[in-house]
């Protein structure tokens, strides 16, 4: 069966320091590949999103960035981060385009 | 580029009752599909309920279930015998079916059941 994994589960980071979120998947290959926020209380913003390895659509333009590297890994980054970017950080999976995604637990962002 | 608009901040209902949860999108497409998840205060992402849009049949899952209206572009998610258990945030989602497969979501219905 089909797994995503996600970590870390929170992270405090202060401002101006980097950051990377990991997320992978397990028992499929070749899945579509999201990254949303989540700020408190609200609705989730797809940050990015991936058909294939090396292929990133970015919907809003900000302070991070994301990246492939392998057919079941999603990395969200981030050179510097900014307060603004604190927020519930969700990777989900979907196995085409006619077929629901599955998420991932989630990352609790704290900039401090 | 597609919207999902769900205008319902929040919502009440009885232990038992049935409540509706409204959701429009706005897209130029013919073919996509149609969810709604929920969310727990464990803030797990749990599909509840999915809808192609090339079929006319309304989705049902057990309590759930959804009245869609393609002309209109609106996708309800009815909650018959409202159970404690269904209190969590209710997001419609909106994908796409082309290369792109892009999975949009609502602002979200903050639904509380009560006693």
């Amino acid at each position: 069966s089909q797994t995503i994994h996600q970590w870390p589960a929170t992270l405090v980071q202060p401002v101006g320091s980097p950051l990377s979120l990991e997320c992978t998947v397990e028992g499929t290959s070749n899945p579509n590949l999201y990254w949303y926020r989540q700020a408190a209380g609200r609705g989730l913003q797809l940050l990015f999103y991936s058909v294939g390895i090396g292929q990133i659509s970015s919907e809003v333009p900000q302070n991070l960035s994301a990246s492939r590297p392998q057919d079941r890994q999603f990395i969200l980054s981030s050179k510097k981060l900014l307060l603004s970017d604190s927020g519930f950080y969700l990777c989900a999976w979907s196995a085409g385009a006619n077929t629901e995604a599955f998420f991932g637990q989630g990352t609790r962002l704290t900039v401090v | 580029a597609q919207t999902v608009t769900q205008s319902q901040p929040e919502m009440s209902v009885q232990e038992a009752e049935t409540v509706t949860l409204s959701c429009t999108y706005d897209t130029s497409e013919s073919n996509y599909y149609l969810f709604w998840y929920k969310q727990p205060p464990s803030r797990q992402m749990i599909l509840v309920i999915r809808q192609e849009a090339y079929k006319q049949q309304n989705a049902t899952e057990n309590r759930f279930s959804v009245n869609f209206q393609k002309a209109a572009k609106s996708f309800s998610l009815k909650i018959s015998d409202s159970q404690l258990g269904d209190t969590a945030m209710y997001f419609c989602a909106f994908m796409s079916t082309g290369t792109a497969s892009k999975l949009t979501f609502g602002t979200g219905t903050r639904l509380q059941v009560t006693l």
